[in-house]
């Protein structure tokens, strides 16, 4: 029972282009959202959150966005640089209980010069 | 600061060994998780304490995994006896406060023939 999912196993685009990553889940008690970028042979690194009560999070060239009647997010990353090429995580958490976080099998981001 | 610490970070084992995993939470961090990356399952949590008492173990896949944290700078991960199905990367993250991200350590890679 897969509770985040993300479809895409792999992205390419253009460097200086908008890359869009998705993802979808199924728990609607999830209520707090992040995205992780990994690197080969390191470990995941934090890149940006949305809570539920919002549908727009901007930090710099990346903005989450949120749906929640249709249980989607998106992470857009404008414009792409090459080393923005990654593995990138959609993991999602409810409020209260459990601090766990449920990770997507991740979409594999590869930006071209 | 150093990061979360992880040793060692690569283990080739035989199947029917013990294996001990080591981890070194952010210093002041009081959350403590222990992930598994699988190519089928993604990155799945086993096991997360909180003050050094664990919280939620539902993850561990049976009674050969056992995890412990015996102080706020230090925890394992031991798997005995070894199977090769059990060969991963491992990941230790700390974090200090609830939906705060989570800090992942570099990860140890697992291999048992």
């Amino acid at each position: 029972d897969q509770q985040v999912k993300q479809n895409s196993p792999s992205l390419s685009v253009q460097e200086g282009r908008i890359s869009i990553l998705n993802c979808d889940y199924t728990n609607s008690m999830f209520d707090y959202f992040l995205w992780y970028k990994k690197y080969p042979a390191e470990g995941p690194t934090f890149l940006i959150s949305i809570s539920s009560i919002k549908d727009k999070n901007e930090d710099g060239r990346f903005t989450v966005f949120l749906n929640k009647s249709a249980k989607h997010l998106s992470l857009h990353i404008v414009p792409s640089q090459p080393g923005d090429s990654a593995v990138y995580f959609c993991a999602a958490k409810t409020q209260g209980g459990s601090e766990k976080l449920v990770f997507g099998k991740g979409t594999k981001l590869t930006v071209n010069p | 600061d150093a990061g979360v610490i992880q040793s060692p970070r690569h283990e080739v084992t035989e199947m029917g060994q013990e294996v001990t995993l080591r981890c070194k939470p952010i210093s002041g961090h009081d959350y403590l998780f222990w992930y598994r990356q699988t190519m089928m399952r993604g990155l799945e949590l086993l096991i997360y304490f909180n003050n050094n008492v664990p919280i939620d173990d539902s993850g561990m896949p049976e009674d050969r995994f056992s995890a412990k944290m015996p102080n706020a700078s230090f925890s394992t991960l031991k798997i005995q006896p070894s199977e090769p199905r059990d060969s991963a990367v491992y990941f230790c993250a700390s974090t200090t406060k609830p939906y705060g991200e989570q800090y992942f350590g570099p990860g140890t890679r697992l291999t048992v023939t």
